[in-house]
């Protein structure tokens, strides 16, 4: 069974500061990670995702996100906060399951991103 | 292009009482899904569908059922609503039939509340 755990409830930044929002999963096979991210009374809207090549994988709003293998981690970074980041954050993976493709979600983490 | 839609945008329902969710999308999409949020259990797969007229169970499908009629329509049924289905309906879609690494994108949700 695939699974994500995102270890964080919350996570508390000064704007300016760089931030870290951890994801790690388990999954047979090539895991295809994504990162969403959710504002207030809105639906997930589609960060970045990890496929193959590169590790380190560039996205909207100045983020990125690092696939560590041997890890099995892709946490999402950002080197400078901004308060409109503060949203709450979903790490997803996917593999196959049958003929469906299954996206499992983490729980989200909470940034809160203060001036 | 509007992307996905779903009404209504909230509902308060009695127990006991038949609801269905509408969703609705216009990028020719294959597939669609549908999930729930609750709090700290993350965004949960009802029912999805790979293409029209195909439909597959979810992790979570008891109480709720589907309808693929055509590409653009995904409607979600409860046919007896109960309160633990209080919850944020999220309906998806992607590209592809079973494209793994396709990018899921949501509508801005539903949230029921049941009585």
């Amino acid at each position: 069974a695939q699974s994500v755990a995102q270890p964080e409830d919350q996570v508390n930044v000064a704007e300016g500061n760089p931030l870290t929002v951890k994801c790690t999963y388990s999954v047979s096979g090539n895991p295809y990670l994504f990162w969403y991210v959710q504002y207030p009374n809105r639906g997930l809207q589609f960060l970045l995702k990890y496929i193959t090549g590169d590790n380190l994988v560039k996205g909207s709003y100045g983020f990125e996100a690092e696939f560590n293998k041997s890890q099995t981690s892709f946490h999402l970074k950002k080197p400078s906060a901004l308060v409109s980041d503060s949203a709450l954050y979903f790490c997803a993976v996917r593999a196959r399951t049958g003929t469906a493709s299954k996206l499992t979600f983490g729980t989200g983490t909470r940034l809160q991103v203060t001036l | 292009i509007a992307g996905i839609t779903q009404a209504p945008t909230s509902q308060i329902l009695a127990a006991g009482r038949r609801m269905t969710l509408r969703c609705t999308q216009d990028m020719r999409h294959n597939a669609m899904y549908w999930y729930r949020q609750d709090l700290g259990l993350g965004l949960r797969l009802i029912h999805y569908s790979n293409t029209a007229g195909t439909t597959g169970k979810g992790e979570v499908p008891d109480g709720y059922s589907v309808s693929r009629a055509n590409t653009d329509d995904f409607p979600l049924t409860l046919a007896s609503a109960v309160p633990s289905q209080t919850s944020v309906y999220f309906c998806a879609s992607s590209e592809r039939t079973g494209g793994e690494t396709d990018t899921q994108y949501f509508g801005p949700g539903t949230r029921l509340t049941v009585l």
